[in-house]
Parts: structure tokens; sequence; C-alpha cells
């Protein structure tokens, strides 16, 4: 099984900063990587797939990077609806995983 | 617009079952994957399964082999996750979720419904 360890656990950031997430996998999983945003109460939503696309919808803040190994979520500037659980998922192999998640939050 | 609305939340005694329906529309049901994915109280998400709307096929992750099954309904558009063997670890928020059948990347998803498990 494909282990996704996410970091930091928590961002505490304020509004218009620039926030970097990290996922790291346990082993290669080429560019098959994808995060998702959780609000609190919510279903998660997809806001990039296959590492760098972004989904239908989501706003030109979010960027995703990386290959292999380690990945990048960035948000150029944070807006206070971004506050949020931000997951990584795999979909190389399976069983599907998910990383632990990060907490974006405002200082 | 597509949609994926679950049923209701439901509470039940260790060592009985669970059913979860979700409803589709908005888009051509046989055409997609419908993966199952949970959320216990506080925690990440994982994922259960998934079916093949259109032949029926099924995956599993292992660690729910033989206590999940995962069927779907083409006439009305409906996915079903039956869970069986309950204990209290199982209290989680079930989501169901669309995939393409070019990837495993899960869009839409339902609004989740809420199991509990406990005497």
């Amino acid at each position: 099984e494909i282990v996704l360890t996410q970091s930091p656990a928590t961002l505490s950031l304020s509004p218009g900063e620039r926030a970097t997430l990290s996922c790291r996998a346990s082993q290669n999983i080429n560019n098959y990587l994808a995060w998702y945003q959780q609000k609190p109460g919510q279903a998660p939503r997809l806001l990039i797939y296959d590492t760098s696309n972004r989904a239908t919808g989501i706003p030109a803040r979010f960027s995703g990077s990386g290959s292999g190994t380690d990945f990048t979520l960035t948000i150029s500037s944070l807006e206070p609806e971004d506050v949020a659980v931000y997951y990584c998922q795999q979909r190389k192999s399976w069983p599907l995983t998910f990383g632990g998640g990060t907490r974006v939050e405002f200082k | 617009q597509v949609q994926l609305v679950q049923s209701g939340a439901e509470m039940k005694k260790p060592g009985a079952s669970v059913k979860v329906s979700c409803k589709a529309s908005g888009y051509t049901f046989s055409g997609y994957y419908m993966h199952w994915v949970r959320q216990a109280p506080g925690q990440g998400l994982e994922w259960m399964g998934r079916i093949n709307a259109n032949s029926g096929a099924t995956n599993y992750a292992q660690k729910f082999q033989g206590r999940v099954t995962v069927t779907r309904d083409t006439s009305i558009s409906t996915v079903y996750m039956d869970l069986s063997g309950l204990t209290s670890d199982d209290t989680a928020v079930y989501f169901c979720a669309r995939s393409s059948y070019t990837d495993n990347c899960f869009d839409p998803w339902g609004q989740g419904a809420l199991v509990t498990v406990s005497s």
C-alpha cells in the first residue's frame, strides 16, 4: 500500500499570504496525484488532478506541482474561503490512498 | 448539473449491517465508476471500493473484503454500499464519489451519510 505523508499538519497564515502544502509518497506514483479541499461539515471537493491540472471551476490561485514522490499544492494568495483541510490522493496503485491532511487556518 | 444524493443517517447495533444508497443525476450513469470513501469522526479519508456502473464489476480495498458489497441499479441510477459485521470502528461518514473510466479521481462527491454503531 502506498502511504502518503502530508506536511505540515497545520498551516497558520494571514489572508493574502502564500500557502505551500507538501505531500510525499512512499514510492514513485508518477504524476498520479490529486488534491481535495474539505470545509467543515462538507464533502471534499476536487481541486487538482494528475499533479497540476485544475478541476473545473477551481480558481487560478490554486496550483499543483511535483513528480515521483514529492508533490506540492500552492495557494498563491489566501482568501477567507480557503480555510479548510486539504488532502492528497494517489491513483497509481490499489488500494487508492489519501494523505492525513493539512489544516489551513488564519492566524 | 451532476449531483449525488445519499440516503440519511443510520444508527446500528454492533454486528448488524447497513446499506447506504447514492442516487446519481445530471449525467449518463453507466459511463462512470462510483466509489465509496469513509471518514471517521475527526479523521482522514479512507477508500473502500468502487463499482463500474456499466458492467457492475467491483474492486474493494483488502481491509473491507468480505464485509463490503457495492451494487447498482441502472434503472434508477443508484449505487448501494452494504457493510456487514459492524463494530464501533465503523462509525463514520460514508461518501459516494464519481470517477471517470480513465482516472480514479473523485468528482463530485455525495453529501455523506453518517453511520453510528453503538450498543
